[in-house]
This record gives structure tokens, C-alpha cells and sequence, in this order.
């Protein structure tokens, strides 16, 4: 079935450092991919999305770009802030259906 | 523009209670999907609403049930609670009429059940 596989974490990185998060799936079609965060004690917030091959989503200095030849969605940035740190989460969803989440990633980021 | 929002935030149940959750979409979407998720994992997609039917459903027991209301709003039901039930529900909300797919996300209800 379609799945998501992202990286192990934690990821500590240290103030300005340059932030990737690797994101990858298994899908039978075109989904539409996503990244959401979620901070400590609260639900997940959409960072960015991509609907279809070589789109670049973006957002608040974050970006991952769409790329069915190596089927990823690899999460980017280039300055981390202290403020980034959360949990990432890399998802996929075809229209009007269920998103399917990968496990997720801790950033800690250090000043 | 209100969010998606939840009530309650926090719940705490013992074994064998029954258990209702409450959920009001975004201003504008129709559909209504909840998700659990438990500590340390990803949400998983337990069942979806749409003109108050359930459009799909998740690998969840038949103890997990849920409505949606002529204004959208929804309910999850969990009946005959485990231990293994305690976990962040999540409501997330989406435009289907619009043909747009991007859900988005409530607070969430943690539930504890002792």
C-alpha cells in the first residue's frame, strides 16, 4: 500500500545551521505531498505542499521540491532558527482522501 | 476566519467508558476526517465525513463510530475504551466541493484512559 519513510531523528542542529530532512514514499498514481509541523503540545500546521512533479512548495524559509524520478519530498532550509524546533511531518493524500503520514521528525535547534 | 476547533482539550477516562469528541471545521469545508494519534507516531486516519456519511473509514475497531451534522460539525465516538485508546485526537478539515485536498488541522483532544 502507499506509505511514507522519513529519517530517524532527533536532528540537532545549531542556530543558522542549514537544515535537511529526508522524505520519501511508495504510491500507486500521483499524490499530492505535504509537510507538517507540529509544536509541543499542539496539533499539526501545514508548512508547505506540492501537487505535482517538480513543483517546489514554500513557506517561512522552508522548502522541499516534488520529485517523482527518485519518488522524494526532501524538507529544506537554510538557516534554522531556535524557534524551528517541532516535530516535521512528510504526508501524502490523493484528492479527498486520507493523508498518509510518515512517523515523523524531531528538530532540536540550539542557540 | 475561525480555525478548525476542538473540545474538550484535555479528557481523562477510565476502562471500559465511553468517550464523545467534538469537532467544528474551518469556515467553508464539508468534509471532516479524525486522526490519532498516539505519543511518539504519526496521526493514522481512523475515518473521513462528507454530506454526513462516512466516506471512508481507517483500520480502527467498530468501537470508534462518528456523525457529522448538517452545519459540518462532527463527533467521534469510542465506545468500551482500552487502555491502548489513550492518544492526541486530531480533527482536520478540508473543501471537497471545491476540489481542493489540503486538510487542515485542530488542536486536538488528548485523552487518557486509566
Amino acid at each position: 500500500g502507499d506509505s511514507v519513510t522519513q529519517m530517524e531523528g532527533p536532528v540537532t542542529l545549531s542556530e543558522e545551521a542549514f537544515l535537511t530532512i529526508n522524505c520519501t514514499y511508495t504510491a500507486t498514481g500521483y499524490p499530492s505531498l505535504f509537510w507538517y509541523v507540529q509544536y509541543p503540545g499542539e496539533g499539526l500546521q501545514l508548512l508547505l505542499k506540492a501537487t505535482k512533479a517538480d513543483d517546489k512548495g514554500s513557506n517561512k524559509g522552508f522548502e522541499a521540491t516534488y520529485r517523482k524520478e527518485t519518488t522524494s519530498f526532501h524538507l529544506e532550509k537554510g538557516s534554522v532558527q531556535v524557534s524551528d524546533s517541532a516535530v516535521y511531518f512528510c504526508a501524502l493524500s490523493f484528492v479527498n482522501d486520507k493523508l498518509i503520514f510518515g512517523t515523523g521528525t524531531r528538530l532540536q535547534v540550539f542557540p | 476566519d475561525a480555525g478548525v476547533t476542538q473540545s474538550p482539550t484535555h479528557l481523562i477516562k477510565t476502562r471500559g467508558q465511553q468517550v464523545t469528541l467534538r469537532c467544528s471545521p474551518k469556515s467553508g469545508h464539508d468534509t471532516v476526517s479524525w486522526y490519532q494519534q498516539a505519543l511518539g507516531q504519526g496521526p493514522q486516519f481512523i475515518f473521513q465525513y462528507y454530506e454526513e456519511e462516512e466516506r471512508q473509514r481507517g483500520n480502527f475497531p467498530d468501537r470508534f463510530s462518528g456523525h457529522q451534522f448538517p452545519n459540518y460539525s462532527s463527533e467521534l465516538n469510542v465506545n468500551a475504551l482500552l487502555l491502548g485508546d489513550s492518544a492526541l485526537y486530531l480533527c482536520a478539515s478540508s473543501p471537497t466541493t471545491s476540489g481542493q485536498e489540503t486538510q487542515y488541522f485542530g488542536p486536538g483532544t488528548r485523552l487518557l484512559v486509566l
